[in-house]
């Protein structure tokens, strides 16, 4: 059973980046899955953030895309979200995901001074 | 793009009841469509998938149906641990949720 893990600062202050990472343990990074971000903000619904597959293609919400990075670590078995230039709105629990079924427990970010 | 529209976005509803959530898409999805339930502080759990499958280990009383744009997830026989949110989610091309749908206690 592949099982997620995100990992990062709880808290970022406005116009900064954040910066989570999502390990990967039970299943490898380069299996033939796509991995993504998701978002939520406090009392609000599920906004996808973006995915990839280890072949190269990255994919981007694109309302969100100019401030976006997504990257792996292979040797790792983690990847990464990169979101820059930071407001109150980026303010939410960020999930990692691994196909429907398989989710990390998410982790807040609280974007204030 | 994608658009999904969930209703309704409240639901108030009684233990015994049978209870359905419709999620239409803006275009054919065909049968990629996965239903979650979410409880306050935990991330989504996968219910049903590519529309009408049941996932491993969740109770039958909850059944999805529907194909491409038209989906629906039914509740047959609330029960007390039912009462949270609930999204529908297309994975046809990326992904894109529903608004969510809070099943309360009548």
């Amino acid at each position: 059973q592949v099982q997620l893990q995100e990992s990062g600062p709880g808290l970022v202050k406005p116009s900064e980046t954040l910066s989570l990472t999502c390990d990967v343990s039970g299943g490898s990074i380069i299996s033939d899955n796509w991995w993504s971000w998701v978002r939520q903000p406090p009392g609000k619904g599920l906004e996808w953030i973006g995915d990839f597959h280890h072949t190269g293609p990255i994919n981007y919400n694109p309302s969100l895309k100019s401030r976006l990075t997504i990257s792996v670590d292979k040797s790792k078995n983690q990847f990464s979200l990169r979101v820059t230039s930071v407001t109150d709105a980026d303010t939410a629990v960020y999930f990692c995901a691994g196909t429907v079924r398989n989710w990390g427990p998410g982790t807040l970010v609280t974007v204030s001074s | 793009d994608m658009q999904m529209t969930q209703s309704p976005s409240t639901l108030s509803a009684s233990v015994g009841d049978r209870v359905t959530i419709t999620c239409r898409a803006s275009d054919n999805i065909n049968n990629w469509l996965a239903w979650y339930q979410q409880k306050p502080g935990k991330a989504p759990k996968l219910l049903i998938y590519e529309s009408s499958s049941l996932e491993n280990g969740i109770p039958s009383r909850f059944s999805g149906s529907g194909s491409g744009t038209e989906f629906t997830l039914t509740i047959t026989g609330l029960q007390p641990d039912d009462f949270a949110s609930y999204y529908c989610q297309q994975y046809n091309y990326l992904w894109t949720f529903g608004q969510g749908t809070k099943v309360e206690i009548k």
